[in-house]
């Protein structure tokens, strides 16, 4: 089945910790985004990635990082400078910019403990 | 920030009724998209509207475009209670920055 898949679903991470969320897609889209979404807010853009080894800086990239070194990978480094990470992280895939959609995964809810 | 504004921020109908939710962007676009999310999930999309489209309709849905005012409108007609989620806009960011700005979301309650 063709898709987009974040792992884990739940990531628990300790104060001064890097993580790092997958986000994988066999749709063959080139172009990539995290979104960051906090409790009854709206999604706010991370970073996106319109072609491999390349990517841009969204409206909140501070404490992130990202790369793209396949086309069908874009993971997402939070780190320990990101002061308050605990959100609800979606990534999402489209074929191209112009007119496309975006399909998104089921999420990967971070929690600092 | 570039993200948009939508209202009403929650909305609460009997079913069979009709629901209407805003939004308002900031930007010039290429076009205009509405998604679905229900709780805990990730967004699904529902309806495309270009920029030099007027009306859209796909459905129960009916999406109004005016890019002089850069605002939207979603209608979803004679709704029902598996209609009870929150729904976004996203522009898709004009200049070819291949950006994807959403708005703030309309939570939506549907009773039976």
């Amino acid at each position: 089945d063709g898709g987009i898949t974040q792992s884990p679903k739940y990531l628990f991470r300790k104060e001064g910790q890097n993580v790092t969320l997958s986000c994988e897609q066999n749709l063959n889209h080139d172009a990539m985004y995290w979104y960051r979404q906090d409790p009854g807010q709206g999604l706010r853009l991370i970073y996106y990635s319109q072609i491999v080894n390349d990517f841009q800086k969204g409206d909140i990239a501070e404490g992130y990082s990202v790369s793209r070194e396949k086309k069908e990978s874009f993971p997402l480094t939070v780190t320990s400078a990101q002061k308050n990470p605990t959100a609800f992280y979606l990534c999402a895939s489209r074929g191209g910019t112009g007119i496309a959609e975006a399909f998104f995964g089921q999420g990967t809810r971070l929690t600092v403990v | 920030s570039q993200q948009g504004e939508e209202d009403p921020q929650a909305l609460s109908i009997q079913e069979g009724e009709n629901a209407t939710m805003n939004c308002s962007y900031k930007t010039s676009i290429n076009n205009l998209q509405w998604y679905r999310q229900n709780s805990g999930r990730g967004l699904v999309h529902l309806i495309l509207i270009r920029s030099n489209e007027r009306e859209k309709h796909s459905g129960r849905l009916r999406v109004t475009l005016d890019t002089s005012k850069k605002s939207s409108s979603l209608l979803i007609t004679a709704s029902r209670a598996a209609d009870t989620a929150s729904y976004f806009c996203a522009t898709d960011v004009a200049s070819n920055t291949g950006k994807l700005i959403f708005g703030q979301g309309t939570t939506l309650q549907v009773k039976p």
